[in-house]
């Protein structure tokens, strides 16, 4: 069964400029979310996604924005890049239960975004 | 504000000793708790807690979960060099609209020497 899986794994873009990273899901999960991850502030929430509805939002500013699609997968835009918008950008997929079980949740190998 | 926190910051043992690492928070609407081993690359899944006192093992490493205290423990028996690596903690919390997010702590970096 294949894992979540993110793309494009590497890139390099110019502060001003606009990116989009994507995100396809473990097959049959419906729940995908974003995170980013620097040295400094660790691994923060941006938001989350079940049936192309985004569900939470963590404290980003607006230039961070995403959308889901009906087959689950998952596309975010970071706009205006900043050069402390560098990070690790993960996706995470989950089979989400509603109610009191909790939900494994699994991450994709992520996109390292460089921004010079 | 939701919070994790680990500790120790890092460790570094030999091969053979066993380890503890710890996490405590403080989450409103707690739902799960989940510990990850990062390597260079993305966090792999070790273990999902919901029930205070059952522990959970998986070969080596096993953990467990304290809803009173609110804390958690990740044991690694035998260490090898391959268990080199950041271990992280995060509490999975409901929202009112039936989200789901990860409050991550810093994590414990343990190097593992020959």
């Amino acid at each position: 069964k294949a894992g979540v899986t993110q793309t494009p794994r590497y890139l390099i873009k110019t502060r001003g400029q606009q990116v989009t990273l994507s995100c396809s899901p473990i097959s049959g999960h419906r729940s995908v979310s974003w995170y980013q991850q620097t040295p400094g502030q660790g691994l923060q929430f941006l938001f989350e996604y079940f049936s192309e509805t985004q569900r939470n939002k963590g404290n980003f500013p607006g230039r961070f924005s995403g959308r889901q699609f009906s087959n689950s997968r998952s596309e975010m835009n970071v706009s205006t890049l900043e050069l402390g918008d560098s990070a690790l950008y993960l996706c995470a997929s989950s089979l989400y239960r509603y109610g009191g079980q909790g939900n494994t949740i699994y991450f994709g190998e992520g996109s390292w975004l460089t921004v010079v | 504000e939701d919070k994790v926190v680990q500790s120790p910051l890092s460790l570094v043992v030999h091969e053979g000793d066993t380890v503890t690492l710890n996490c405590s928070y403080e989450v409103t609407n707690f739902r799960s708790l989940l510990w990850y081993k990062q390597e260079k690359k993305a966090p792999t899944f070790l273990f999902m807690l919901t029930s205070s006192g059952i522990e959970k093992k998986s070969g080596r490493l096993s953990s467990i979960l304290d809803k009173k205290e609110l804390f958690s423990i990740l044991n690694i028996t035998a260490t090898q060099t391959g268990d080199s690596a950041v271990y992280l903690c995060a509490v999975e919390a409901a929202f009112h609209n039936a989200g789901n997010m990860l409050t991550f702590g810093g994590g414990t970096r343990l190097m593992v020497k020959p």
